[in-house]
């Protein structure tokens, strides 16, 4: 069965301090892996995945297969980094996703 | 970029009373749609997954009998919760993967309160 682990609930970080989010993951086939963001009094929306290997917002996130994590990091915290992240892996077939429990950061001053 | 609505935005209604959630594709057309529940501070749970044309099917401990899903379009499904009680109280999201894209889009949610 394919299961998301976010190990913690909330991480507290300084502006301009660096950022890692923490994911793991078991799944037995091949993963596909995602970071949604929720900003305050606003819907989830996708930040990144891992298949595109893109930086948005300065957060990037590498899968590894031997550690099974997809950890999001950010080398500088803005104050608008401050929301809730949840880590989704893709399922095989149907396109439906299982997501962690999520992360709340908050960037402080 | 595509946006998913959803409607109402809250609702309160007395147990036992049945409640519709709308929700829609705006600007792209979607052959499924996915349902979640979110309880509070806890992930999305997959509820069920809507398919234009064909039956719902539903996660593994979801009543289908209690949860009515109908994808009356391409840009339409509608989660009904019937017979509803206090238990069922919770955040509903449902989302779209625009068709040919993985990248699913959510609604806003839909927060139920069941007296």
């Amino acid at each position: 069965a394919q299961r998301v682990t976010q190990p913690e609930k909330l991480l507290s970080v300084f502006k301009g301090a660096p950022v890692e989010l923490k994911c793991n993951y078991s799944y037995s086939g091949s993963p596909e892996l995602f970071w949604y963001v929720q900003y305050s009094r606003q819907r989830l929306q996708l930040l990144l995945r891992h298949i595109s290997r893109e930086s948005i917002k300065g957060f990037t996130a590498d899968l590894n297969k031997g550690e099974t994590s997809f950890h999001l990091k950010k080398p500088f915290a803005q104050e608008e980094d401050s929301a809730m992240y949840y880590c989704a892996l893709l399922r095989g077939g149907g396109n439906k996703l299982t997501f962690g429990t999520g992360t709340q950061l908050k960037v402080e001053l | 970029g595509a946006v998913v609505s959803q409607h109402p935005s809250w609702v309160i209604c007395k147990s036992g009373t049945s409640v519709k959630i709308e929700c829609r594709s705006l600007d792209f057309q979607a052959t499924t749609m996915f349902w979640y529940r979110q309880f509070p501070k806890q992930s999305l749970m997959l509820m069920a997954t809507s398919n234009e044309g064909s039956k719902a099917t539903y996660e593994q401990g979801v009543e289908k009998d209690k949860f009515l899903i109908n994808h009356a379009s391409l840009t339409l499904s509608t989660l009904t919760v019937t017979s509803a009680h206090p238990e069922d109280s919770s955040f509903y999201i449902c989302s779209a993967p625009e068709r040919g894209i993985e990248t699913q889009y959510f609604g806003p949610g839909t927060r139920l309160l069941v007296l």
